[in-house]
Parts: structure tokens; C-alpha cells; sequence
């Protein structure tokens, strides 16, 4: 089974502050681990996501295997990532592709 | 290009009666995916549909159902409605079905059920 946890349901940093959103997965084979955020009155949208390794509006992550980790960090906060994330996993297996999501945490960044 | 569209926006039902909604994918896309978001959790998968057929289910009981027609647009049916089917119902659409590929998701439909 794919589990996806996100401990901290609210967050909030002051800007040009260091962010870390944690995201712990459980799962027996090879994930895909993928973070999506929704602005506010907007859809929800792709972040970034492991396989393409990119730093997308200053935001990296990386997936820790033996932690089962893929926390998303930005080492100085802007007021404009104020916004909902969840971190989610898919498999890597043919017809298992599904998108298992956690539960979000809320980021807010004090001015 | 408007993206993902979902019908209704809102819909109000009451207990043990059915409902449909609608999505329309983002020009190009075949696949479309739907997810349950209640109150206070992430999305949740339903099911995926491509080429017209259902290729992956969540674990959602046989009253949800779907279907995907030529056009790749999609309903999603509920049927005997109960209190806890409340949630945001979400559409997402993408080429093909790889997890590879990246789905874009529509506004969404808020279903309440009394």
C-alpha cells in the first residue's frame, strides 16, 4: 500500500526565512514522488517532481531513500509562496500510476 | 486554452439520491483522472480513464462509476448518495497514463450532501 505523510498541517515562516514542508512516504517499491501546491483561488498545479530534478521559484527536493523523505526546501521564504503544498507518490510500475496524496500542510509567510 | 473544466460548480443533494459530473480535459490530453478531496485532506484517487475505459480504481465502493467518451471528456456518477460523499470532486487530465506525465487539474465540483 502507498502511504504519504505530511506532519505539520500549518506552517508559518517569516519571510526570508528558511522553509522545509516535510514528506514522509511509505511504500515497498520504486516511487515517484511528486510536490503540488494551490495558491489561493487557484487550482491545484504541478511544483516540481523527482525524476526532472529541477529547483522550480527556488524550491528543491530531494528523495532520501533510506528516510523515506522527499521534504521541500527554499532557503529564503517570499511572501508569495503562501499557499497550500501536498506532497504526493506514484508508482513506478506500469497500471500502478495512480497520484497517492498526503494531507497538506498550510505554509504562510509573515512579512 | 481553458484547461481542465469541470461542471457544476456547486451541487446541492440529499441522501440516497444519484449524481453526475462532468469534466472536460485540457486540449490534448486522453487520460483523465478523479479525485475525492473532503474537508481538511488531500485528494483522494477514484479512477482513471483512457481510451474509454476504466484502467485504475481507488478504493472507492461500486456506486462511484464513470465513463469517458470519444471526445475524452468524462462523467463520474454517484449513486445512493450518503452524508460522507460531501467533498470536493476533482478532475485531472494528462497524455497518457505514465506517471511520467503530468496532470493538470480543473477548479473542481463541490458536492454537499443533506
Amino acid at each position: 500500500a502507498q502511504r504519504v505523510t505530511q506532519p505539520e498541517k500549518l506552517l508559518s515562516v517569516f519571510k526570508g526565512a528558511p522553509v522545509e514542508l516535510k514528506c514522509n512516504y511509505s511504500y515497498s517499491g520504486s516511487p515517484e514522488l511528486f510536490w503540488y501546491v494551490q495558491y489561493s483561488r487557484q487550482r491545484l498545479q504541478l511544483l516540481l517532481r523527482h525524476i526532472s530534478r529541477e529547483s522550480i521559484k527556488g524550491f528543491t527536493a530531494d528523495l532520501n531513500k533510506g528516510e523515506t523523505s522527499f521534504h521541500l526546501k527554499k532557503p529564503f521564504a517570499q511572501e508569495e509562496d503562501s499557499a497550500m503544498y501536498y506532497c504526493a507518490l506514484s508508482a513506478l510500475t506500469r497500471g500502478n500510476e495512480k497520484l497517492t496524496f498526503g494531507t497538506g500542510t498550510r505554509l504562510t509567510i509573515i512579512p | 486554452d481553458a484547461g481542465v473544466t469541470q461542471s457544476p460548480t456547486h451541487l446541492i443533494k440529499t441522501r440516497g439520491q444519484q449524481v453526475t459530473l462532468r469534466c472536460s480535459p485540457k486540449s490534448g490530453h486522453d487520460t483523465v483522472s478523479w479525485y475525492q478531496q473532503a474537508l481538511g485532506q488531500g485528494p483522494q484517487f477514484i479512477f482513471q480513464y483512457y481510451e474509454e475505459e476504466e484502467r485504475q480504481r481507488g478504493n472507492f465502493p461500486d456506486r462511484f462509476s464513470g465513463h469517458q467518451f470519444p471526445n475524452y471528456s468524462s462523467e463520474l456518477n454517484v449513486n445512493a448518495l450518503l452524508l460522507g460523499d460531501s467533498a470536493l470532486y476533482l478532475c485531472a487530465s494528462s497524455w497518457g497514463t505514465g506517471y511520467s506525465n503530468e496532470q493538470f487539474f480543473g477548479p473542481g465540483t463541490r458536492l454537499t450532501v443533506l
